[in-house]
């Protein structure tokens, strides 16, 4: 049978550029967010996170930033890079909580 | 460094089997975790166990699913009929605390159930 799957988002930057990827969250009682990569047949793999009680966290080339207001959380990649290239999925727990809710996802193509 | 590894990289099985899916959590993490990937869906969580039971599971594991840490190392998901709608990639992952810490995920098992 026909296996329907979701549309996943996707961004298209050139080598070098910076990259935005946004994701909105679901709970408002969410106070821990994760940011994973996934590249084609490979586990999520960290990348960076937050927690509720700051709104702006960076990594190596990275930056996370949280809106609480609007539950809305971004994902900067500075000097984008073709190894960035991957699906790029929010998570988000609670404290108290022992499981995470992925978001949809976004393709991120880098091109060279 | 230390990673999650799975066993096998791929099962396939026939609907009606049994399958058991294979997990070796980084050595010093003591909560455990299965999610799945339906092909080109978002990643759902399945269960979560810690101290030999488990502290969270979703709906979706349901009496079909059960987990098991046999011994010191290996943490393991059986599915006692399996579906055509479990095909799916099976993601184990670890992390030294709960409650809101980082989870370190696992390459993966494809299962395939013709």
């Amino acid at each position: 049978g026909e296996s329907v799957g979701l549309h996943l988002p996707t961004l298209s930057v050139q080598e070098g550029d910076n990259s935005i990827i946004n994701c909105a969250y679901s709970n408002s009682a969410s106070d821990y967010f994760i940011w994973y990569k996934q590249e084609s047949g490979k586990g999520p793999q960290f990348i960076i996170d937050i927690r509720s009680n700051m709104d702006k966290r960076q990594g190596q080339r990275v930056t996370v930033l949280l809106n609480k207001t609007v539950k809305h959380l971004s994902l900067q990649i500075a000097a984008t890079q073709p190894g960035d290239s991957a699906v790029y999925f929010c998570a988000e727990t609670q404290t108290g909580a022992n499981n995470l809710f992925f978001g949809t996802g976004t393709r991120l193509t880098v091109i060279p | 460094e230390p990673e999650v590894t799975q066993t096998p990289s791929h099962q396939v099985t026939q609907m009606g089997q049994e399958v058991i899916l294979r997990c070796v959590p980084i050595s010093n993490h003591l909560y455990f975790y299965w999610y799945r990937q339906i092909l080109g869906q978002k990643v759902e969580f399945l269960v979560s166990f810690y101290n030999n039971e488990i502290s969270e599971k979703s709906e979706i594991f349901d009496d079909q699913f059960s987990v098991e840490r046999p011994d010191g190392s290996n943490f393991t998901l059986k599915i006692r009929s399996t579906k055509l709608e479990d095909s799916a990639m099976y993601f184990c992952a670890s992390s030294f605390q709960g409650q809101g810490n980082e989870q370190f995920f696992g390459p993966g098992t494809r299962l395939t159930v013709l």
